[in-house]
């Protein structure tokens, strides 16, 4: 079964700090994406990034970057230079390309940004 | 910047009553999906759709819901005989012909009361 694991609730930084966002993931599967997706208060799932399973350098997106540890089943989600703005909830995602199309979501994390 | 539409932002409706939560995926998009969120908790996959048929449900998606993409455009989810565990936010997405990255629309708030 695939799960996705946030361990991290909640998590607070100040603004303009770096903050990184943890997940790791269980499959027996090599081919599959992963993503962060961002919730702010609107409730509107936003998509902030992409990792192919078969790509080793890590993405990036501006001031959002990951860490992709295949071995480990980790991807954790790095933002750098904090706004006020990135105040949400984020969600990490998974879907296996193999065995179909459902993408799966961990608990989520909740980070505030403090001014 | 082509979107993923859903209508209406917030439905009530009174307990035993359908629904009919209504998506607009983007137009090039080949798979479609439902997923709900009730308040405070985790994004809960529903049902995906691909080629005019059900390709995946969760042990949610019992008989009490079903999707329908009735013409070229829309995708809906129904409820029937809605429960107050039905209260929650319901997001459509879509994706393109990889199936890989999920656009979501808005979401509409469900509260069944």
């Amino acid at each position: 079964a695939q799960t996705v694991t946030q361990s991290q609730p909640e998590m607070s930084v100040q603004e303009a700090e770096t903050v990184t966002l943890s997940c790791t993931y269980d499959t027996s599967e090599n081919n599959y994406y992963l993503f962060w997706y961002k919730q702010p208060p609107s409730r509107q799932m936003i998509l902030v990034i992409r990792q192919e399973a078969y790509k080793q350098q890590n993405a990036t997106e501006n001031r959002f970057s990951v860490n992709f540890q295949k071995a480990a089943k980790s991807f954790s989600l790095k933002i750098s230079d904090s706004q006020l703005g990135d105040t949400a909830m984020y969600f990490c995602a998974f879907i296996d390309l193999n065995t179909g199309n459902q993408f799966y979501f961990g608990t989520g994390t909740s980070l505030t940004v403090i001014p | 910047e082509p979107e993923v539409t859903q209508t209406p932002s917030h439905q009530v409706t009174q307990m035993g009553q359908e629904v009919i939560l209504r998506c607009v995926p983007i137009s090039n998009h080949l798979y479609f999906y439902w997923y709900r969120q009730i308040l405070g908790q985790k994004v809960e996959f529903l049902v995906s759709f691909y080629n005019n048929e059900i390709s995946e449900k969760s042990e949610i998606f019992d008989d009490q819901f079903s999707v329908e993409r009735p013409d070229g455009s829309n995708f809906t989810l129904k409820i029937r005989s809605t429960k107050l565990e039905d209260s929650a936010m319901y997001f459509c997405a879509s994706s393109g012909d990889s199936g890989t990255e999920a656009f979501f629309g808005q979401g509409t708030r469900l509260t069944v009361v």
